[in-house]
C-alpha cells in the first residue's frame, strides 16, 4: 500500500529536549516535504527536499532541521524544541518535479507535538 | 508574500443543502488544488484544476479555477454528512515548487 509514514504519532515533551520526527514515504517520490498546522493558519510549509541530498526552507523553517541521506526518508530535527513549535506537523511526498503543475501531495497520518 | 484567503472559515449546514467555498488571491497560479482532511488524518487531495476558467465536477462536487487563475471555488450540491471535513485550497504558484495553503474551511453538515 502506498503510504507516507510518520513517527511518533503523539509526543509530549520539555523545552530544549532534542526530538526527531521520522517520516518515510514507499511511493519512490523525489519530492518530501514537511508542514506544520496550526489554527486558523492552515498548512505552512518548514522544509522541503527536491531529491536526495537536496532541502531548502519553507516558509517557517527557524527551529528546524532536515536532512535527505535517504530518497524515502526525510526526518525533522527540533534541536531545542520550543513552547512555540507545539503544533500539528504532516509529512507529504510528491511525484511531481520542478516547474510541471503541482503534482498529488500524499500526507502522513500527522505528528501532534507538545513542547511543555 | 502569496497568500490564498479561503471564506467562510467556519460553515454548519443542514443535510441537503448546498454551499460555496471559496478561495480568492491577488496572485496568479499556474494550478490550483484542492485537500479535504477529517480528523486524525492528513489532508487527501480531492482536485487539480490547471486551466483558468476550468471546471471540474467529482460526484456532488464542483469545482472551479477562475479565468485570470487568481480564485477557485468549490460547491457542494446536496451535502451529506459524509463530507463534513476540514476543506483546503492550495494554490502552486509559477517558478516555484512551492504549494501556498489557504487556512481552511471546516464543514459541518448535520444529519
Amino acid at each position: 500500500e502506498a503510504q507516507v509514514t510518520q513517527n511518533p504519532r503523539y509526543l509530549i515533551t520539555v523545552t530544549g529536549k532534542k526530538l526527531t520526527v521520522t517520516c518515510s514515504q514507499n511511493m519512490n517520490h523525489e519530492y518530501m516535504s514537511w508542514y506544520r498546522q496550526d489554527p486558523g493558519l492552515g498548512l505552512r510549509q518548514i522544509y522541503y527536499s527536491m531529491n536526495v541530498e537536496v532541502t531548502d526552507k519553507g516558509d517557517v523553517p527557524e527551529g528546524y532541521k532536515v536532512s535527505r541521506k535517504e530518497k524515502r526518508n526525510f526526518p525533522l530535527i527540533l534541536e531545542s524544541p520550543s513552547p512555540n513549535q507545539t503544533s500539528l506537523y504532516f509529512c507529504a511526498s510528491s511525484l511531481s518535479k520542478w516547474g510541471s503543475p503541482a503534482g498529488e501531495l500524499f500526507f502522513g497520518e500527522g505528528s501532534r507535538l507538545t513542547v511543555l | 508574500t502569496q497568500l490564498l484567503e479561503q471564506s467562510p472559515q467556519f460553515l454548519s449546514i443542514q443535510e441537503g443543502e448546498n454551499l460555496t467555498v471559496y478561495c480568492n488571491s491577488s496572485s496568479v497560479f499556474s494550478s490550483l488544488q484542492w485537500y479535504r482532511q477529517e480528523p486524525g488524518e492528513g489532508p487527501v487531495l480531492l482536485v487539480t484544476v490547471v486551466t483558468g476558467g476550468e471546471v471540474k465536477k467529482l460526484k456532488r462536487l464542483t469545482f472551479q479555477f477562475g479565468d485570470a487563475r487568481k480564485d477557485s471555488s468549490l460547491h457542494i450540491t446536496a451535502a451529506q454528512p459524509g463530507d463534513t471535513g476540514l476543506y483546503l485550497c492550495a494554490g502552486h504558484p509559477y517558478s516555484s515548487y512551492k504549494l501556498i495553503f489557504g487556512s481552511g474551511t471546516r464543514l459541518l453538515v448535520r444529519p
